[in-house]
């Protein structure tokens, strides 16, 4: 089945730098790619999410890349805040899967 | 107003004893979900549902039994409970369980077993 890597597992960052978090998967019949924001004794919340028709997406601060060759993906928040300090999931799925594969989550960090 | 709820938010349990988590979503999705959250795992998958029907089942134990009455319910039994089974268990649901689409997920109901 689908496996999907996520690196780093803990970032840090100056506060209005950028923060950029790496996913991988294995599947290549994988389609959609979400990200996922989750506060503490929060559930997860979906922030922004590309299907494989796309290269880039961009919802205000949020950037994602999707590589299909390298079958990488990745996530960029500009100009981070306090308030995007928690921590992120990335996750790939097929049409066939039925199901959200996650990654081991990263812990992001604002610094002021 | 959360459309997706469980009960409870958080349970304590005994070693070897049965718990029922509750999850009921009022999105009007067809499918639903199970997964599962702790330190060692965060985030792991373990059953979906659509239309009512089994679609797949990642969980080695039969010690979990989802239970769906109707279709905006599904429900998690787990018997023999053990301390390994400590957790967050989130419920979750989206349009038509194809895989490619928004995932919602509830507040979860956090379990410990003594």
């Amino acid at each position: 089945g689908e496996q999907v890597e996520q690196l780093p597992s803990i970032l840090r960052v100056q506060e209005g730098s950028s923060a950029s978090i790496n996913c991988s998967y294995e599947d290549s019949a994988s389609n959609y790619f979400p990200w996922y924001k989750q506060e503490p004794g929060e559930n997860p919340k979906l922030i922004i999410d590309i299907r494989s028709n796309m290269e880039r997406k961009q919802i205000q601060e949020l950037i994602v890349l999707l590589d299909k060759k390298a079958k990488r993906f990745s996530l960029h928040i500009t100009d981070t805040q306090p308030g995007d300090s928690a921590m992120y999931f990335c996750a790939a799925s097929s049409y066939n899967q039925g199901k959200l594969i996650f990654g081991q989550g990263t812990k992001l960090s604002i610094k002021p | 107003d959360p459309k997706i709820i469980q009960k409870p938010k958080y349970l304590v349990a005994v070693t070897g004893s049965e718990k029922i988590l509750i999850c009921e979503q009022y999105l009007g999705h067809n499918a639903m979900y199970w997964y599962r959250q702790s330190a060692k795992k965060p985030l792991e998958f373990m059953f979906s549902y659509s239309y009512q029907k089994l679609m797949d089942n990642q969980t080695a134990s039969s010690r979990f039994q989802p239970q769906s009455s109707k279709k905006n319910h599904l429900d998690l039994q787990i018997t023999a409970l053990k301390p390994d089974d400590s957790a967050t268990y989130f419920c979750a649901s989206s349009q038509e369980g194809t895989g490619s689409e928004r995932l919602f997920f509830g507040h979860g109901t956090k379990l410990s077993v003594l």
